[in-house]
């Protein structure tokens, strides 16, 4: 069963520093892209970034380019996402998302297993 | 970057309904566009890929169709547990979401 356990959110102050990480499990972790999405309170889902099986690419969102940083550590089937210069809008639940691919006449990119998500409050 | 919208932003409907939401994006992006669905206090759950095909598990009242630019997610006789919302996401360059439709209970 595939399993993704974000941890490390919370509260911090404008400014501030956090880094969230999400422990997988169920499937062989060094062969799949990952991704963080979060969600701020009542509102819909915002792609934040991405990094490649064996992280040597990555993508980030505008909102976050600069800030954040995505890694990965394969040995221990741990992700990361390391959030620095926080803002209030950064305030969010952050999920883990595993990538796939699904052939239909062609194969085409989705995001078949999220974690639980954990929450981030920027404040002071 | 790719724009999504949907519609509408939420609507209300009874158990049995024929319900269809609308996403476009903002160029051409073929068939690849996704549709989620999201229930309060979950994560996100993938169901249609490549605009049209089934996820696995998911119920066959779920349809996808489109291709360019406009999409349709339809669930053909509402269930109690489809009460939710539902999202969209190109996955043509990189990934967007659209802004979500909410499905509520008239």
């Amino acid at each position: 069963e595939v399993q993704l356990v974000e941890s490390g959110g919370g509260l911090v102050q404008p400014g501030g520093s956090l880094r969230l990480s999400c422990s997988a499990s169920g499937f062989t972790f060094s062969s799949y892209a990952m991704h963080w999405v979060r969600q701020a309170p009542g509102k819909g889902l915002e792609y934040v970034s991405a990094i490649s099986s064996n992280g040597g690419s990555t993508y980030y969102a505008d909102s976050v380019k600069g800030r954040f940083t995505i890694s990965r550590d394969n040995s221990k089937n741990t992700l990361y996402l390391q959030m620095s210069s926080l803002r209030a809008e950064d305030t969010a639940v952050y999920y883990c998302v595993k990538d796939t691919k699904l052939y239909s006449s062609g194969w085409y990119k989705a995001f078949d297993y999220w974690g639980q998500g954990t929450l981030v409050t920027v404040s002071s | 970057d790719i724009q999504m919208t949907q519609s509408p932003s939420s609507l209300s409907a009874s158990v049995g309904d024929r319900v269809t939401i609308t996403c476009r994006a903002s160029q051409s992006i073929s068939s690849y566009l996704n549709w989620y669905q999201q229930k309060p206090g979950k994560a996100p759950k993938l169901l249609i890929y490549a605009a049209s095909s089934l996820q696995s598990g998911v119920p066959s009242r779920f349809s996808g169709s489109g291709s360019g630019t406009d999409f349709t997610l339809t669930i053909s006789s509402l269930q109690p547990e489809d009460f939710a919302t539902y999202y969209c996401q190109q996955s043509y360059s990189s990934f967007t979401f659209g802004p979500g439709t909410k499905v509520d209970i008239k």
